[in-house]
């Protein structure tokens, strides 16, 4: 089955410092890749979808110059969280759907962010 | 927008039934799909309807009606392992085609 491979699954990292997170498809292409935070015993919240050759869609209120998002290849998707703080710390978990129209997401394993 | 409920929490026995239910809004529906999630764990596929009907797998099935905006997840046969959070997501009718998450039922099952 379709395989989503997101790390590093754990990051600590002090205040003011960037953290660069990975999502890659193993199996399939994906031209649309969605990346959410979850707080504890919260739902996934989108933050925004990439896009492969071109700029990624944010959600409201998310800060597009905090949360920089790259999507340079079908396979490749990186969340960079740009001068961390500690109301940062999250489980940040991307997501991928293959080209075709209605399969489901797959999601990575998700990061745990603790920012100090 | 899309707004999604289902219920915070429910309980049940092994090896008993359970329905948990998600009623939503949508501008644009292209499709629900269920989710499981164990704490610390990211979200593993269920099931998916975007016609009305009961879809069934094993011991999960979903049922969906898009003239009531409701769907539920039935569980039966329910395990210890069955113990997990689950997400009801509604997808958009747009060309990202991003999806909606409920905030979740935490389902705990008792012997």
């Amino acid at each position: 089955g379709a395989v989503v491979s997101q790390h590093p699954s754990r990051v600590i990292c002090k205040s003011g410092t960037s953290v660069k997170i990975e999502c890659r498809s193993l199996d399939f292409q994906a031209t649309t890749m969605f990346w959410y935070r979850q707080f504890p015993k919260q739902s996934l919240m989108l933050m925004a979808t990439s896009n492969e050759g071109s700029k990624a869609t944010y959600e409201q209120g998310v800060e597009k110059d905090k949360f920089l998002i790259n999507h340079a290849s079908l396979t490749l998707s990186t969340l960079t969280v740009t001068s961390a703080h500690p109301e940062d710390s999250s489980f940040y978990i991307c997501s991928a759907r293959d080209i075709f129209g209605n399969s489901p997401l797959h999601f990575g394993n998700g990061t745990r962010l603790t920012v100090t | 927008g899309q707004n999604i409920d289902q219920p915070t929490e429910m309980t049940a026995t092994e090896g008993a039934i359970v329905q948990i239910n998600c009623t939503y809004q949508t501008s644009g529906f292209n499709g629900l799909f269920w989710y499981q999630q164990h704490a610390g764990e990211a979200p593993t596929f269920l099931s998916y309807n975007v016609l009305d009907g009961l879809e069934e797998k094993g011991r999960f099935s979903s049922f969906l009606s898009r003239s009531k905006g409701y769907s539920y997840l039935l569980l039966k046969e329910l395990q210890m392992k069955d113990s997990a959070s689950y997400l009801c997501a509604v997808r958009a009718n747009t060309n990202a085609g991003k999806s909606t998450f409920g905030d979740g039922t935490t389902l705990t099952v008792k012997p």
